[in-house]
């Protein structure tokens, strides 16, 4: 399985907005709709923000929000705060019927 | 809610095998897929591979098929990854991670554990 494909960085002033793209082959993505993302802090683990490419957790702000066009999956997140700086990565359903999962490679985001 | 605590770390051989264990708690332990990422320093995220505790039936990448094992011991609702032939490129942070629903191998990965960091050197 090919890793999917993010921007490596992204950034924004506090208040803005920085949307975030995911994009796969159809053998990376399976139905274009099992996909997840998660924001990594510096030395912690992963957190789950957005499942089935636009559902929030419990407790993730609607600030965080998620959409699918084409092939490509997309993470906005609007009404930036320092503390949203962080690596932020994709994840899907493996496509060709593998069974497995795939992580795009991440993205920086800076809060100028 | 669940919980996922892992082994410590590990300094390992070039050619050595590491067992990593990964015990959880607060939950049907059968109930939920666990599924294995690392993470090499400053680099993403990397998907390893699947068991299934009910069935113990595991799934993995094709990339670690040769060289990984995935098993549990459901008794002590512990799960373990075990990777041989290691290289120094296989230094890394490795999570053990269960899934947001129950039954599906689908990853939606919201309880992780601390991670275990795994170093091969000579």
């Amino acid at each position: 399985q090919s890793a999917l494909t993010q921007p490596p960085s992204a950034s924004g002033s506090p208040g803005q907005s920085v949307t975030i793209s995911c994009t796969g082959g159809n053998s990376d993505f399976a139905g274009y709709k099992f996909v997840s993302w998660y924001q990594q802090h510096p030395g912690k683990a992963p957190k789950l923000i957005l499942f089935d490419v636009s559902k929030r957790p419990s407790g993730v702000p609607d600030r965080f929000s998620g959409s699918q066009s084409g092939n490509t999956v997309s993470l906005t997140v609007s009404g930036l705060q320092a503390e949203d700086e962080a690596d932020y990565f994709c994840c899907s359903l493996a496509g060709g019927n593998t069974f497995g999962m795939v992580f795009g490679g991440g993205t920086k985001v800076t809060v100028l | 809610q669940g919980q996922l605590v892992q082994s410590g770390a590990e300094v390992k051989k070039p050619g050595a095998s590491v067992k990593v264990a990964c015990k959880a708690s607060g939950y049907s332990f059968i109930d939920y897929y666990i599924h294995w990422v690392r993470q090499a320093p400053g680099l993403g995220l990397e998907w390893m591979g699947w068991i299934n505790p009910k069935a113990g039936n595991t799934n993995y990448a094709q990339k670690f098929q040769d060289r990984v094992t995935i098993n549990m011991d459901t008794s002590i609702s512990t799960v373990y990854l075990e990777v041989s032939s290691l290289r120094s490129d296989d230094t890394a942070v490795f999570y053990c991670v269960r899934n947001l629903y129950p039954g599906t191998y689908v990853g939606y990965f919201q309880n992780w554990g601390q991670g275990t960091l795994v170093t091969v050197s000579s």
